[in-house]
């Protein structure tokens, strides 16, 4: 069965400081997924990773993937309040998405 | 436009109701996905349909009956709900049923008495 493991759960950010989320998988995949999602809300499609080594960036978020080490990296940098949110990864097996805990991410002054 | 629309909204039904949620895409998407997310816990996979064909069912109780009508809807029945099924429903599309990037829905947020 796919684990996908997340950490840390819960991360409380000061403004303007840089921090990663760590997504580990139990699985090979060459697929992985981060989504966003603010409270009571949907979720928002950040990155899409196909490959090893792949790395994809979109304003102060940076995401990664390694599949022979089976994890991906969220990377804030820069930290604002805009970015506090949930943050989920998700693998792809076969077209079946299993998602990690998330993370949930509060950024405050 | 990468919009995948749900209604309704919000739904609170007893427990010897029947009631239907309903997701419509516009993208010519192939695939579409139900999932169920609790409280603070992430979506959790409940039915895929490809090609408007049931791909997968992830052991989910009678008491949900999918329907996908034609390639741009997607229908949850309900009937003789718990308590415990009360959630946020979302829905998802993606071009095929192994590509990149599932686009979801806002989510019907069910409530059971």
């Amino acid at each position: 069965e796919l684990k996908v493991e997340q950490n840390p759960l819960f991360l409380s950010m000061q403004e303007g400081k840089n921090y990663t989320i760590y997504c580990n998988y139990s699985t090979t995949s060459d697929r992985l997924y981060w989504y966003r999602q603010d409270p009571g809300k949907s979720l928002e499609s950040l990155f899409v990773l196909l490959s090893n080594g792949a790395v994809k960036q979109e304003g102060r978020l940076m995401a990664s993937l390694d599949t022979k080490a089976r994890l991906s990296t969220l990377h804030i940098t820069a930290a604002v309040h805009d970015l506090s949110a949930t943050y989920f990864c998700a693998v792809d097996v076969p077209g079946k998405l299993t998602f990690g805990q998330g993370t949930i991410l509060t950024v405050h002054p | 436009d990468t919009e995948v629309t749900q209604t309704p909204k919000h739904l609170v039904m007893g427990m010897t109701n029947k009631k239907s949620l309903k997701c419509e895409q516009h993208m010519g998407h192939r695939a579409m996905y139900w999932y169920k997310q609790k409280a603070k816990k992430p979506p959790e996979l409940m039915f895929v349909y490809s090609y408007e064909k049931l791909s997968i069912n992830e052991s989910v109780p009678s008491r949900f009956s999918p329907e996908c009508p034609n390639s741009s809807l997607l229908n949850l029945h309900l009937h003789a709900l718990q308590p415990e099924d009360s959630a946020l429903y979302l829905c998802a599309s993606s071009q095929e049923i192994r590509t990149d990037t599932q686009y979801f829905g806002p989510g019907t947020r069910l409530t059971v008495l």
